[in-house]
């Protein structure tokens, strides 16, 4: 059964700072990952998904990665600010089409 | 613009009473799904829909139900049987896996058993 674990559960950084978020996954069978955000009490916004055969995709001050054979993908945030503070969740989409959502990172960026 | 419309953003149930979520996207998306989410707990899949009038049950269906007559709109109704239905409900769409572009989520509507 597919498992989806987020470390840390909670982040607080100074404004600034780079940052990574870490994503893992038990069943390295999947077809794409997807990372998101949600502020409180909000839907989730799409940030970046990663089809099974990438590596990463990128966005502005984001850059996800995505290592298959080690069931790890990575958030990197650069220069960090206040308004990136949310909480981060990514999913996978396993080969019979169920997505698993991890439990997501609370992320706080200090002004 | 395109995207995903639940309604309403908040809703008040009595104890015995059933509730319709509503759930409408313009997106074009094949499939549609309705996660339930709970403080501390992450997204839990209730039901989710390939396809118009075909749906399967997620990982936490006992008291709720869904149809889908249309392929924009996927209602769930929550039913007296959800013996904790308090939570926040979000509906997401997608398209088939072979033309993927990722799952589109809507702005979520808490329910509160009063």
């Amino acid at each position: 059964k597919q498992e989806v674990t987020q470390i840390p559960a909670a982040l607080s950084v100074p404004e600034g700072e780079n940052l990574v978020l870490n994503c893992s996954f038990t069943d390295s069978a999947i077809y794409n990952l997807q990372w998101f955000r949600q502020d409180p009490g909000k839907g989730l916004t799409s940030l970046l998904l990663i089809q099974s055969s990438q590596r990463e995709q990128t966005s502005g001050r984001l850059n996800a990665s995505l290592d298959k054979s080690s069931g790890r993908s990575t958030l990197y945030i650069a220069a960090s600010q206040p308004g990136d503070s949310a909480t981060y969740l990514c999913a996978v989409t396993n080969r019979d089409d169920k997505i698993i959502f991890g439990k997501g990172t609370r992320l706080h960026i200090l002004p | 613009d395109g995207g995903i419309t639940q309604s309403p953003k908040y809703l008040f149930r009595k104890e015995g009473q059933n509730v319709t979520l509503s759930c409408e996207q313009n997106l074009n998306h094949d499939a549609m799904y309705w996660y339930r989410q709970d403080p501390g707990q992450g997204l839990r899949l209730i039901y989710y829909s390939q396809i118009v009038n075909d749906f399967q049950k997620g990982d936490i269906a006992e008291g709720y139900s869904v149809s889908r007559e249309k392929k924009e709109s996927f209602p769930l109704t929550v039913t007296s049987a959800q013996k904790n239905p308090t939570a926040f409900y979000l509906c997401a769409s997608s398209t088939p896996l072979d033309r993927w572009y990722g799952y589109t989520f809507g702005s979520g509507t808490r329910l509160t058993v009063v």
